[in-house]
């Protein structure tokens, strides 16, 4: 069946480091690929997608990139910001038009200051 | 767009007593919803997807006597805990698409905390 296989957490960063979370999945066909961040007490948002191989998905100084070759989708950011401490889920949902979202278990990011 | 809502945003009940939560889509007409369950430091599971005016479908190990499901129009759909107990405390996440989307619109939760 599909699943997501992301990096175990809390990773803790500094203020203004570079974020690699890295995010490998299996599925069949051309899965579309989503990073959902969740901040503390609330439900998830959607962050950034890509539908195709080689697309990349971008938001708030995020990015990621659709790598069919190695079946990732690692998400990043040039220089964090406190506020960007959250948990982030990687996911996908399986091509064939079921909306059913696959899930990894998440990683958590703490940016001190 | 595509902005959907929980109510309550939390609640605690007692051992043995039914609760109700709701989820609606604000601004679109949602002809699918889906419910999860997140567990403390884990990642959501799904509990059961429901379509408009139809039975939910409920995944495997759910217990559907227990999480009643009810999708009655295009912006609304209740999950029902019945006699619920300290293991259903949980957060419970719904989220909703629309008729030729592939994508999932999420609600901002409910704490169910039972005493």
């Amino acid at each position: 069946g599909d699943s997501v296989t992301q990096m175990e957490g809390p990773v803790t960063l500094s203020e203004e480091a570079f974020l690699t979370i890295n995010c490998t999945y299996t599925a069949t066909g051309y899965p579309s690929l989503f990073w959902y961040v969740q901040y503390p007490g609330e439900g998830l948002q959607l962050l950034l997608k890509a539908t195709k191989a080689d697309d990349k998905g971008s938001n708030k100084g995020f990015e990621a990139t659709y790598r069919k070759e190695t079946t990732s989708f690692h998400l990043e950011k040039g220089s964090v910001q406190v506020s960007d401490s959250a948990v982030y889920f990687c996911a996908l949902i399986a091509s064939g038009g079921y909306q059913k979202v696959t899930f990894g278990t998440g990683t958590k990011l703490q940016v001190i200051p | 767009g595509a902005v959907v809502s929980q109510h309550p945003s939390w609640v605690i009940c007692k051992s043995g007593t039914s609760v109700k939560i709701e989820c609606r889509s604000l601004d679109f007409q949602a002809t699918t919803m889906f419910w999860y369950r997140q567990f403390p430091k884990q990642s959501l599971m799904l509990m059961a997807t429901s379509n408009e005016g139809s039975k939910a479908t409920y995944e495997q190990g759910v217990e559907k006597d227990k999480f009643l499901i009810n999708h009655a129009s295009l912006t609304l759909s209740t999950l029902t805990v019945t006699s619920a107990h300290p293991e259903d405390s949980s957060f419970y996440i719904c989220s909703a698409s629309f008729l030729g989307s592939y994508e999932q619109y999420f609600g901002p939760g409910t704490r169910l905390t039972v005493t």
